[in-house]
């Protein structure tokens, strides 16, 4: 069964430090989305992805946040000086298109716990 | 987006049927409910989807009445790997975000 990858699985990094997180959506996926979740608290969206532009965010996501689809089959977000409050399981998403609304499911990857020191 | 209600917690034994009810009282006509599952430390995992009356699965069933201003995820026996959070969304159109509510965190007792 397709599913979607996320590495790496834990990221260690510096406060004011750029780190990158890279998700690779199943294959014949059109949409792509990051959500976050700090512990202990719910799942958060940050940003939605289609046809290589941003549709929609949130307001976590600001200019430290920016994602890439560099190829064909990865999608990134990078965020470019951490802050403490980064420290957070990440999840990407993504989803495909049947041609019928409210339809498509949204498939989770394992999520990229990030540690902002 | 709608909005939805579910209960904190929830406690079962192994074996029971649980049912998880969850409200969305402003669900939009193209809006579409689904129901995910998460553990510790895991990505969401999506269970069910349902548009009205009633869907199943080889893992649960959804029931949605005809006002579908609510929805019931049922879970047939369930074990203690049951465990976990389980939330309702509604809406969940492409290029549209997932809202995750607090989620209904079951915990399946031997």
């Amino acid at each position: 069964e397709p599913e979607v990858t996320q590495t790496p699985s834990h990221q260690v990094t510096q406060m004011g430090q750029e780190v990158i997180l890279r998700c690779v959506p199943i294959s014949n996926h059109l949409y792509f989305y990051w959500y976050r979740q700090i512990l202990g608290q719910k799942v958060e969206f940050l940003v939605s992805f289609y046809n290589n532009e941003i549709s929609e965010k949130s307001e976590i996501f600001d200019d430290q946040f920016s994602v890439e689809r560099p190829d064909g089959s990865n999608f990134t977000l990078k965020i470019r000086s951490t802050k403490l409050e980064d420290s957070a399981m990440y999840f990407c998403a993504s989803s495909g298109d049947s041609g019928l609304p409210s339809t498509d499911t949204q498939y989770f990857g394992p999520g990229t716990r990030l540690t902002v020191l | 987006l709608a909005k939805t209600t579910q209960p904190i917690s929830m406690d079962s034994y192994e074996g029971q049927e649980v049912n998880i009810t969850c409200s969305h009282n402003n669900i939009a006509t193209n809006d579409y409910i689904t129901w995910y599952q998460q553990f510790p430390s895991q990505g969401p995992r999506f269970i069910i989807q349902g548009y009205k009356t009633k869907v199943t699965n080889e893992v649960a069933s959804l029931f949605i009445p005809a006002d579908r201003k609510s929805s019931t995820l049922s879970l047939p026996r369930v074990s203690l790997s049951d465990t976990a959070v389980y939330y309702c969304l509604v809406g969940g159109t492409n290029a549209g975000k997932s809202t995750f509510g607090d989620g209904t965190t079951l915990t399946v007792k031997p």
